[in-house]
């Protein structure tokens, strides 16, 4: 069955230090992946999106995420976080060609 | 450009009841999808409708249904509500039905803000 995992429900990092999100998903075919962002009260915005190509794939807010098919995964970082980024992120798949499947979340949480 | 607006934001309702969420597309989207989610969880695909018509609905049950209509503006209907239903919807509109052909961060789903339902 198609998933996804996003181990780590909370995540606490200083503000200026690196950022990993980690993703993992479970796919018969080559995956279509993407990282999404929702701020309380707000919708779901799109960071980045793998489809096929180069395996870095840059995004908005100076995130980026590593396509590893050798590992299922699909990990997000950013080198400096900002206190803006917290928020909770969600990694997601295409399911056929008209649905995603999302992961749980990560919580981000920014001290200054 | 308006985004996908959704009405209303806030929602409480009993057990039992019924109720409608209604969302608005981004102008010239044919497409609408709706997602539930629940507190803790990540976003779960209930329906997408595209040019009026479902093409694809989730593992959901009969009590939820929505429709489209001819301005592309959509309705989620759930019946007989559970205590289980108090959840996020969110509604998304896109300009292509499938979801794979996108190009570049402009072409992709766009989100509403949701529609926060409480069932009591």
């Amino acid at each position: 069955a198609q998933s996804v995992t996003q181990p780590d429900i909370h995540i606490t990092v200083s503000e200026g230090a690196s950022l990993e999100l980690r993703c993992n998903y479970s796919y018969g075919a080559t995956p279509y992946l993407f990282w999404y962002v929702q701020s309380p009260g707000q919708g779901l915005q799109l960071l980045l999106k793998y489809f096929s190509g180069d395996t870095l794939v840059q995004g908005i807010k100076g995130f980026e995420a590593e396509f590893k098919r050798s590992q299922s995964s699909f990990n997000l970082r950013k080198p400096s976080v900002h206190w803006s980024d917290a928020a909770e992120y969600f990694c997601a798949i295409a399911s056929g060609t008209y649905k995603y499947i999302f992961g749980t979340g990560t919580r981000l949480k920014v001290l200054a | 450009d308006a985004g996908v607006t959704q009405s209303p934001t806030h929602l409480i309702k009993t057990r039992g009841q019924q109720v409608t969420l209604r969302c608005s597309p981004i102008s010239g989207h044919k497409s609408v999808s709706w997602y539930q989610q629940v507190l803790g969880q990540g976003p779960q695909f209930i329906f997408q409708y595209y040019e009026k018509e479902e093409r694809g609905r989730g593992n959901f049950p009969d009590r939820f249904s929505a429709r489209q209509f001819p301005n592309y503006s959509s309705e989620l209907n759930v019946n007989a509500l559970l205590l289980g239903d108090s959840a996020l919807y969110l509604c998304a509109s896109s300009s292509r039905i499938r979801l794979l052909n996108f190009s570049g961060l402009n072409e992709k789903l766009f989100f509403g803000s949701g529609t926060q339902l409480s069932v009591l």
